[in-house]
């Protein structure tokens, strides 16, 4: 029973365009979420979070909107640019941080063209 | 400042074996924890160690266990070996009651 998901698993966008992955959750007790991002041969590497008490976060490119009436979140990159080529993740806390054992979907694997 | 290290980087073992994996938190960290991503999945969360205990567990068999010394650093440890414990091991250290998690490259594990 997947708790988080992420229903495309690719995702290709031209470079300079705006990305918008997204991310669907079951679980009511989720009250923290946060976007992972990963290359080859390296751990995932931490992007933007966002509280259940907001419903955006911004921080550069990056912006994360959170609807926790469709249980949805979407990251979007603009501008895309080509080293954001990559798989991301949504995961997802139920504890109220991000410092605890998190759900994972799957990914989503961004594919920027030039 | 270094970050998340995990040793080793690869392993391959056959079943009914054991294996001890090892990590040392990110610099500061006082919180560790471990996640397992099996091919073409996303990370599933095994435990979490703080003040050298067990606090958190996902839903991970008994034959999961770990370990947290008194420097943070940690030992995942997984006994009686199956083929579907192939998989790429996770550590990711934290602050107590901070908002991210700072993961390690990971320990490629497979199970012949």
């Amino acid at each position: 029973d997947q708790q988080v998901k992420q229903n495309s698993p690719s995702l290709s966008v031209q470079e300079g365009r705006i990305s918008i992955l997204n991310c669907d959750y079951t679980n009511s007790m989720f009250d923290y979420f946060l976007w992972y991002k990963k290359y080859p041969a390296e751990g995932p590497t931490f992007l933007i979070s966002i509280s259940s008490i907001k419903d955006k976060n911004e921080d550069g490119r990056f912006t994360v909107f959170l609807n926790k009436s469709a249980k949805h979140l979407s990251l979007h990159i603009v501008p895309s640019q080509p080293g954001d080529s990559a798989v991301y993740f949504c995961a997802a806390s139920a504890w109220g941080g991000g410092a605890d054992g998190l759900t994972f979907g799957k990914g989503t694997h961004l594919i920027i063209q030039p | 400042d270094a970050g998340v290290t995990q040793s080793p980087t690869h392993l391959i073992k056959t079943r009914g074996q054991q294996v001890t994996l090892r990590c040392s938190p990110k610099s500061g960290h006082d919180t560790v924890s471990w996640y397992q991503q099996a091919l073409g999945q996303g990370p599933q969360f095994i435990f979490q160690y703080y003040e050298e205990e067990e606090r958190q567990r996902g839903n991970f068999p008994d034959r999961f266990s770990g370990h947290q010394f008194p420097n943070y650093s940690s030992e995942l440890n997984v006994n009686a070996l199956l083929l579907g414990d192939s998989a790429l091991y996770l550590c990711a250290s934290s602050l107590r009651g901070g908002n991210e998690q700072f993961f390690g490259p990971g320990t490629r594990l497979t199970v012949l």
